[in-house]
């Protein structure tokens, strides 16, 4: 199994620009999850999907941020627009059931300026 | 309010010593996992622990879960070079999605 793949996995853009995340999660796996991770903040939880619905979005930080889910083998995360503080290592995670051991993808180091 | 508190935040020590990292909260926890994350790569789980009072060993690595299932600690001994990154705790609250702490950033010198 190829584990979970992100995609790309840097990333520098400008302040207002559309960027998107993307994520395969392992076949099988019924939950995905989208993970930010900052020195300050540590891994703070975004939104995470069961069956392709997403269950808890509340880790979301405001409008600009939107994910989707349109089949069990994709995912994709979305700011519009990209700020300075969005910069960060975005994670995409699956696992079995939303409370069984979790599959890291490698991360998204997004920069931007 | 941080749900899972680890201590300490940052360790830095010789090859060979041992220590001991910390996972502590006032909620019960059905179960508690240990992840290992490396620089540049995800978080990868070290192990699950399920009954209050459990210890597990993996190589020189031992957990153990708190009796109430509120806490957790991992101690290493002669720790090595290798052990170097983040160390997680994350707790599950049955049917959902894992709560993760902040990370013990440990960093072992030859």
């Amino acid at each position: 199994d190829a584990g979970v793949i992100q995609s790309p996995r840097h990333e520098v853009t400008e302040m207002g620009q559309e960027v998107t995340l993307r994520c395969k999660p392992i076949s099988g796996h019924n939950s995905l999850f989208w993970y930010r991770q900052t020195m300050m903040r540590g891994l703070e939880l975004l939104i995470y999907f069961n069956n392709n619905v997403p269950i808890d979005d509340s880790g979301m930080p405001e409008d600009r941020f939107s994910a989707k889910m349109p089949n069990a083998s994709f995912s994709t995360l979305k700011i519009q627009p990209s700020e300075p503080r969005d910069s960060a290592v975005y994670f995409c995670a699956s696992s079995t059931t939303a409370d069984n051991e979790q599959f890291f993808g490698p991360g998204t180091r997004l920069t931007v300026l | 309010t941080q749900l899972l508190e680890q201590s300490p935040q940052f360790l830095s020590i010789q090859e060979g010593e041992n220590l001991t990292v910390y996972c502590n909260s006032s909620s019960v926890f059905s179960s508690l996992q240990w992840y290992r994350q490396e620089p540049g790569e995800g978080p990868v789980l070290l192990v699950t622990v399920v009954t209050g009072g459990e210890v597990k060993k993996l190589k020189r690595l031992t957990f153990q879960f708190g009796d109430a299932r509120k806490d957790s600690s991992l101690h290493i001994t002669a720790a090595q070079p290798g052990d170097t990154g983040l160390y997680l705790c994350a707790g599950d609250q049955a049917g959902t999605a894992l709560i993760f702490g902040k990370g013990t950033t440990l960093s072992v010198s030859s």
